[in-house]
């Protein structure tokens, strides 16, 4: 069936290092939606992506949508101790799946500070 | 506005006991879902609605029940409940019901342990 894979699983970064963790379709996504999750709380809502080769930046975070709409990747830039938690990426099912979420399993973020 | 409000935020039961987990929102959203979360196992959607009176399974409905009686409103009902059950649950709204979503708004979650 339809999946979607993130890697890496786990990250342990030093506080000011880089971060990317990056999303895998088996298919084609109409769009594809990036959800924080902190230790303890919910998901919450980061971006939505909807067209092809698609780069949006929100603050130190820039979110990009391949050229085929079937990988993403999230990078952050100088990691803060506020960035920790999972980072999951989630997509429509396609065809009479398309009122579902595709989640990845996510990635979680340490930051040593 | 609250958003989504899930009750209770804690709850322990006893193997066949049985209870509903409540949800409500107060954005007007048509799309209505409820996920479990278990560790390395990611969110798994249980039930969804598209609409009042309009429910469907997700990847996995047993051991569950929900209704939609009212577009705010959408409980979960454990029939009968099983240790594998022990999770945290999230319900989760949104306001458009068809491809392309618009983004879920999650509820602060119900840690429920089945002994």
């Amino acid at each position: 069936g339809q999946q979607v894979m993130q890697i890496p699983q786990y990250q342990h970064v030093q506080e000011g290092e880089d971060f990317t963790t990056y999303c895998n379709s088996s298919t084609t996504l109409s769009n594809i939606q990036w959800y924080k999750q902190r230790p303890g709380g919910h998901p919450v809502f980061l971006i939505q992506l909807v067209k092809s080769g698609e780069v949006k930046k929100q603050k130190r975070l820039t979110f990009q949508f391949g050229e085929a709409k079937k990988n993403s990747s999230l990078h952050i830039t100088a990691t803060q101790t506020t960035d920790v938690g999972t980072y999951f990426c989630a997509g429509p099912g396609n065809a009479g799946n398309n009122r579902k979420l595709i989640w990845g399993l996510g990635t979680s973020l340490a930051v040593n500070p | 506005n609250a958003g989504v409000t899930q009750t209770p935020k804690f709850q322990v039961l006893k193997t066949g006991q049985s209870m509903t987990l409540q949800c409500a929102q107060d954005m007007n959203h048509e799309y209505m879902s409820w996920y479990r979360q278990d560790p390395g196992m990611g969110l798994r959607l249980i039930h969804y609605s598209v609409g009042a009176g309009i429910t469907d399974q997700g990847e996995v409905p047993n051991g569950y029940n929900v209704s939609r009686s009212t577009t705010e409103d959408f409980p979960l009902r454990l029939l009968s409940a099983a240790p594998s059950q022990t999770s945290v649950y999230f319900c989760a709204s949104s306001y458009t019901r068809t491809a392309p979503y618009s983004p879920l708004h999650f509820g602060n979650g119900t840690r429920l342990t089945v002994t």
